[in-house]
């Protein structure tokens, strides 16, 4: 079955870096990826999507980007701000219609 | 848009007593889903809805869990007899489209239950 796995480890990075997320995927590869931010006592909040055919996108300072041959996507935040601190999480659907999520990576930004 | 409701926020409730949690999503959503969050298993869909008929409730854990949605607007998921190992945060999250749909869901705010 498809499994989603993040970095567990949470990433410490300084203000005005570029913080940057991995997901890898198990299995066949998803028609789309999605990406949520989560922020304590909250629920996700969606992000990106990108589809199989789209190797990149972005979104103000976000840059996600879909590699099929190595089965990962890769979260990018430019000029990355205090604010930008939360769990994200990488998501997409099986083969049975169902969201699954990886455990997502909880993202520090010092200033 | 008030987006997804949930009641109540917080749930604290003795093992073998019932509990029942509210949603309400955005209007003019067809499919609502509930999950349950937790340290050890993330995020894990429960079971979900499209126009208001269940269509997966293979996540639910036990015969102990039970989802309605009586119409558009309103679902509950209840638990009868609550145990500790349920204590988590229980997320509600709705969808525009039904089906394998590529449409982003919305989130709850979630309610936390403790069990003790």
């Amino acid at each position: 079955s498809q499994k989603i796995e993040q970095n567990s480890e949470a990433l410490n990075i300084q203000e005005g870096k570029t913080a940057t997320l991995t997901c890898n995927y198990t299995n066949y590869s998803p028609a789309y990826l999605q990406w949520y931010r989560q922020d304590p006592g909250r629920g996700p909040v969606f992000l990106l999507l990108i589809r199989e055919n789209e190797k990149e996108k972005r979104k103000e300072r976000l840059k996600v980007t879909f590699d099929t041959t190595l089965k990962q996507s890769l979260f990018h935040i430019t000029a990355s701000q205090p604010a930008d601190s939360a769990t994200y999480l990488c998501a997409t659907y099986n083969q049975g219609g169902k969201l699954i999520f990886g455990q997502g990576t909880e993202l520090s930004v010092k200033p | 848009d008030a987006g997804v409701i949930q009641s109540p926020r917080h749930e604290v409730t003795e093992m073998g007593q019932e509990v029942t949690l509210r949603c309400k999503p955005i209007s003019g959503h067809n499919s609502l889903f509930w999950y349950r969050q937790t340290m050890m298993r993330g995020l894990e869909l429960l079971i979900y809805f499209n126009n208001n008929v269940p269509i997966d409730d293979s996540g639910m854990p036990e015969d102990r869990f039970s989802a309605k949605m009586p119409n558009a607007s309103f679902s509950t998921l209840k638990i009868q007899p609550s145990e500790p190992r349920d204590s988590a945060v229980y997320f509600c999250a709705s969808r525009p489209g039904g089906g394998a749909a590529s449409y982003e869901q919305y989130f709850g705010p979630g309610t936390r239950l403790t069990v003790t």
